[in-house]
């Protein structure tokens, strides 16, 4: 299957800094890449959803200027958490899509490995 | 709105038992249903689906049938291995024009001892 890497890995800052993570299809285009963060023993849940050269969208409740998002190419997209803070600790998971969808279709999404973000 | 529950682990077994994970879900619509596998360090990766009523998605040993009357989606797999444990999670899809997005479960984990 397609390839999608996440860097870093994992990442601690300091309160009120602010952290970037990137999200990369490695053998195909991504035309639609997802941002999903992940509590312990919880749900996967959909932060925002970004199609290349676009703006985000955000799922509600997503605050988007905290949460700034970036997909400049087809094979890169950014998470950018401003002024993190202690509760923005969490697992942030990245997915990315070959195709825009349309009605009847599903593509598969690749998922990432996840980035470990930890805000002393 | 849309949600998935499934049954919270950790699921331990031994080599070779019968593994069962339910899943049961609420949707507005037609959804399609999904087990995602996630191994340790790594990424999600798609182990099965099913579209409609009564199709049954396999992969690898795993199979769950769509249960459009119980709203269920169970994965089964006759004889697990040490190689099996990971953490499973169920979610659908509800397709509507323009794109397609995915409810997860909470996932469960299974260990399978040798």
């Amino acid at each position: 299957g397609a390839v999608v890497s996440q860097h870093p890995s994992w990442v601690i800052c300091k309160s009120g800094t602010s952290v970037k993570i990137e999200c990369r299809s490695l053998d195909f285009q991504a035309t639609t890449m997802f941002w999903y963060r992940q509590f312990p023993k919880q749900s996967l849940m959909l932060m925002a959803t970004s199609n290349e050269g676009s703006k985000a969208t955000y799922e509600q409740g997503v605050e988007k200027d905290k949460f700034l998002i970036n997909h400049a190419s087809l094979t890169l997209s950014t998470l950018t958490v401003t002024s993190a803070h202690p509760e923005d600790s969490s697992f942030y998971i990245c997915s990315a899509r070959q195709g825009i969808g349309g009605s009847g279709v599903y593509n598969e999404q690749f998922f990432g490995p996840g980035t470990r973000l930890t805000v002393l | 709105g849309n949600s998935v529950t499934q049954m919270e682990g950790p699921v331990t077994l031994s080599e070779e038992a019968f593994l069962t994970i339910n899943c049961t879900y609420t949707a507005t619509g037609y959804p399609s249903l999904f087990w995602y596998v996630q191994y340790p360090g790594e990424g999600l990766q798609l182990l099965l689906k099913a579209t409609k009523a009564d199709d049954k998605g396999s992969n690898k040993g795993f199979e769950a049938t769509y249960r459009k009357e119980t709203t269920s989606f169970h994965l089964e797999k006759g004889s697990v291995q040490v190689s099996d444990s990971a953490v499973y999670f169920c979610a659908l899809s509800e397709i509507w024009s323009g794109y397609s997005t995915l409810t997860f479960g909470k996932g469960t984990m299974l260990l399978v001892s040798p």
